[in-house]
């Protein structure tokens, strides 16, 4: 099992550009999340889907949107990049929202913006 | 709201010393606890964890007892190796809202040294 994947692992964009950050997950699990990790911030949830086809806000939604087209992957857009948006960005899955399941993280994405 | 606050880091020991991180909580109902570990260039990785009071979670020589009565999560080793350089963040369950989502620490940086 290759667990949670995401890609690119590294990316650089200008103001105002766009781009799509894929997570991907074998583990059949249903809920699914995008966290952003900033500098003595911890991380932070962005959205959230607790099954294919649904999505929620989280924390910090303004300026991304995200898909949950099928069950295994979830999508996270920037429509318009901004320079607050450079993060690292990590997707995780969890087999339910109970908390005595654990949440898988995938290794991140770091997005540098100019 | 629900919160978790860490000491604050960079942490530097010699090889084979003690290791305490702080960690405590302010939370609704009963949360369960976790702590995740960050090495370098990769994702969180659940390191323990603890789903009710009393309860302690242990794992590759680490411990943490969930106390309620102080609203803390402390983890601790006895003798730290090189190897577990990383960064170490504790988080709770908030299954009643948002998904399930982890409320984070903003994470300890801990640097073992030979």
């Amino acid at each position: 099992n290759a667990g949670v994947t995401q890609t690119p692992k590294f990316r650089v964009l200008k103001t105002g550009q766009s781009m799509t950050l894929l997570c991907a997950q074998d583990m059949n699990h249903e809920y699914m999340y995008w966290y952003r990790q900033d500098p003595g911030m911890g991380l932070r949830l962005i959205h959230y889907s607790v099954g294919e086809g649904t999505t929620a806000k989280g924390e910090v939604p303004d300026g991304y949107n995200v898909s949950r087209l099928k069950k295994q992957n979830f999508l996270l857009g920037l429509e318009s990049a901004a320079p607050s948006q450079t993060s690292v960005y990590f997707c995780a899955s969890s087999f339910s929202r109970s908390s005595y399941n654990e949440q898988f993280f995938g290794p991140g994405t770091r997005l540098t913006v100019l | 709201g629900n919160s978790v606050t860490q000491m604050e880091g960079p942490v530097t020991l010699s090889e084979e010393a003690f290791l305490t991180i702080n960690c405590t909580y302010t939370a609704t109902g009963y949360p369960s606890l976790f702590w995740y570990v960050q090495y370098p260039g990769e994702g969180l990785q659940l390191l323990l964890k603890a789903t009710k009071a009393d309860d302690k979670g242990s794992n590759k020589g680490f411990e943490a007892t969930y106390r309620k009565e102080t609203t803390s999560f402390h983890l601790e080793k006895g003798s730290v190796q090189v190897s577990d350089s990383a960064v170490y963040f504790c988080a709770l369950s908030d299954r009643g809202n948002q998904g399930g989502k982890l409320i984070f620490g903003q994470g300890t940086e801990l640097s073992v040294k030979p």
